[in-house]
């Protein structure tokens, strides 16, 4: 199974501040034949069902605000919040669909300080 | 627009059954992969199953290998979630979710339903 570690556990950033959000698998998702990372970011609110935001590790979702972004490639991958605003306070996960079983990093809470 | 509402969730006894279902509508069902994802009361996301498009090759996580079925309806743009032999441990709210990518099994989750909570206690 590749395991996916995020860092930090959380995090606090102030309104207007850039928050960076860390994924590493523990092989790498990025495909020699399609040369694309199966890789994914999520977030969710309390009481709400995760939303997508990013797949292939950098492409946004329709409809996501251009302050989300991700980055990276093969193992290490990165979700950044350009300007954060109040409603980004959420949990952030990433999830990894190169294989089966598909697995998610922890999660990572994000505060506002 | 595109909807999944999950139904069948409740108190269950440990070892008994339980069949959640998933009622997809504002997309071709039949046309789509779907997965069940769970997650347990304040913890992280847990892929559960995957069935392909026509109901073929069904893959579980090892957790629930042998457990779960899980299966579909195309003539009703259901999904379902067979449980059997529960446990405590399968607390949580379950989620069915439509697969986008490339294929069935390299997929993300978009979008997800509301959840149906499964408490597992005696």
């Amino acid at each position: 199974d590749i395991v996916m570690t995020q860092s930090p556990d959380s995090l606090a950033v102030s309104l207007g501040e850039r928050a960076t959000i860390n994924c590493k698998c523990s092989r790498s998702v990025l495909s020699s034949s399609t040369n694309k990372n199966y890789l994914a970011w999520y977030q969710q609110k309390p009481g709400q069902p995760p939303k997508v935001l990013i797949y292939w590790a950098s492409t946004r979702e329709s409809g996501v605000p251009d302050r989300f972004s991700g980055s990276g490639s093969g193992t290490d991958f990165t979700l950044t919040i350009s300007s954060l605003q109040a409603e980004d306070v959420s949990v952030y996960y990433c999830q990894q669909y190169y294989s089966t079983p598909i697995t998610f990093g922890q999660g990572t809470r994000l505060e506002i300080k | 627009q595109l909807q999944l509402v999950e139904s069948g969730g409740g108190v269950v006894q440990p070892g008994r059954s339980l069949r959640l279902s998933c009622a997809a509508s504002g997309f071709t069902f039949n046309t789509s992969a779907m997965h069940w994802v769970r997650q347990a009361p304040g913890k992280g996301l847990e892929w559960v199953a995957l069935i392909p498009f026509d109901g073929t090759n069904e893959y579980y996580a090892d957790s629930v290998k042998g457990r779960f079925t899980i299966s579909r309806d195309n003539s009703k743009n259901t999904l379902f979630l067979q449980m059997n032999s529960v446990r405590v441990d399968d607390t949580a709210m379950y989620y069915c979710a439509r697969a986008l990518g490339d294929f069935a099994l390299n997929s993300w989750f978009d979008p997800w339903g509301q959840g149906t909570l499964v408490t597992v206690s005696s």
